[in-house]
Order: C-alpha cells, then sequence, then structure tokens
C-alpha cells in the first residue's frame, strides 16, 4: 500500500532531551516535508527536501533539524525539544515539489507533548 | 489578503444528504492546483480530490466532487449522500510555484468541520 508512515503517533517528552520523529514514504516521491499544526494557526511548514541530501526552511524550521540521506526517508530531529514544541506534526510527500499539480500525501501524524 | 478563504466555521448535514463546502482561492498565476483534505478527529490528514487550473471538467472521485469554477476563484467540495463517517474537519489548499524559486508551496484554508447527524 502507498503509504506515508511516520513514527511513533504519541510522544511525550520532557524539555531538553533530543528527540527523533522518523517519516517514510514507499512512493518513490522526490518531495518530502514536515509541518506542524496548531489550534488556530494552522498548518505551518518546518522543513522541506526537494530531493535527497537538498533540504530547505520552511515557516517556522527553528528548533529543528532534517536529513534527508535517502529518497524514502526524512527525519525530523528535535536536539533540545521546549514546551513550545508541542504540536501536532505531519510528515508529507509529493511525486515533484516543482509541479503545482502534484498532491501531497501525508503521514498519521505525530502528537508530541513536551513538559 | 488570504490565499484560502473557506467562509464556513462548521456545517452540520443529515445522512444521505448532500453538502457543499465552500472554498475561495487568490492567486495571479495562471498555473496552480486546488486540493481537499480530510482530518477526522483521529488527527490523520487525508487527500480526497485534486483539481487543476486548466482542466475543464470538475474532478470527481467517489462521493466527492470539486465544483471549479474559476472565474470567480472558487473550488467548492461536494460530498454527496454523506455518512456518519464524513464528519470530520475539511480543508481546502492550493499550490502555486513560489517566485525565484524551482518549489511551489502548498497553502492551506483555515477549514470547515462538517458534523452529520443520523
Amino acid at each position: 500500500e502507498a503509504q506515508v508512515t511516520q513514527n511513533p503517533r504519541y510522544l511525550i517528552t520532557v524539555t531538553g532531551k533530543k528527540l527523533t520523529v522518523t517519516c517514510s514514504q514507499n512512493m518513490n516521491h522526490e518531495y518530502m516535508s514536515w509541518y506542524r499544526q496548531d489550534p488556530g494557526l494552522g498548518l505551518r511548514q518546518i522543513y522541506y527536501s526537494m530531493n535527497v541530501e537538498v533540504t530547505d526552511k520552511g515557516d517556522v524550521p527553528e528548533g529543528y533539524k532534517v536529513s534527508r540521506k535517502e529518497k524514502r526517508n526524512f527525519p525530523l530531529i528535535l536536539e533540545s525539544p521546549s514546551p513550545n514544541q508541542t504540536s501536532l506534526y505531519f510528515c508529507a510527500s509529493s511525486l515533484s515539489g516543482r509541479s503545482v499539480y502534484s498532491p501531497l500525501h501525508f503521514g498519521n501524524g505525530t502528537r508530541l507533548t513536551v513538559t | 489578503a488570504q490565499k484560502i478563504t473557506q467562509t464556513q466555521p462548521g456545517m452540520f448535514v443529515q445522512e444521505k444528504e448532500a453538502v457543499t463546502l465552500d472554498c475561495t482561492y487568490d492567486t495571479s498565476d495562471q498555473s496552480y492546483g486546488l486540493f481537499w483534505y480530510k482530518q477526522p478527529s483521529s488527527g490523520e490528514m487525508i487527500f480526497l480530490i485534486y483539481q487543476g487550473s486548466y482542466d475543464e471538467q470538475n474532478a470527481t472521485e467517489g462521493r466527492y466532487s470539486l465544483n471549479f469554477q474559476k472565474a470567480r476563484k472558487s473550488a467548492n467540495l461536494v460530498i454527496s449522500a454523506s455518512q456518519l463517517g464524513d464528519s470530520a474537519m475539511y480543508f481546502c489548499a492550493m499550490r502555486e510555484a513560489t517566485i525565484n524559486s524551482g518549489y511551489s508551496t502548498l497553502t492551506f484554508g483555515k477549514g470547515t468541520m462538517l458534523l452529520v447527524s443520523p
């Protein structure tokens, strides 16, 4: 089944403890991206990747890191999480990062709570 | 100005009836894509349907259809024969090219909460 898989689904952690949210897609998509969703603020893009080894900042990159060593994987790293990073996180992918006609497919989301 | 406007914060519909969720967009580009997503209470974001700016026919996908009126810049989602499982938040989104970049951005509306009653 074609899908974007992100793990874990739920994560509770403490301030300052490094964590990684994994994301993998099996559709051979070039483009991958991370979003966070917060009440009243909607979906905001954190980082995106046009292809392997090509990543760039989105609207809210502070406090996050990403890497794209393989086409299928795009992990999100929080080196020192803080409570303001408590949010619902989505990984997404599309066939192309350039085409406006390419739908974005989302993972199931990761609910992160930082205490 | 907002790129994507969804004026209905909430909508109610009875089971088996049709419902239209409104979406208007703002762009000066000739090439763009319009998308609808469903987010149930469990949180996942599900892609429903897509319309390209040059598509002359309205997109359809099962019980979902997209009423695309280019001159009015509207891309309304029509759900026919509503089911209880259609209760969710629905987001309209637009993808357009970024100036001076090879990358296209996706902008979401604020969403419409649909509640389907028995």
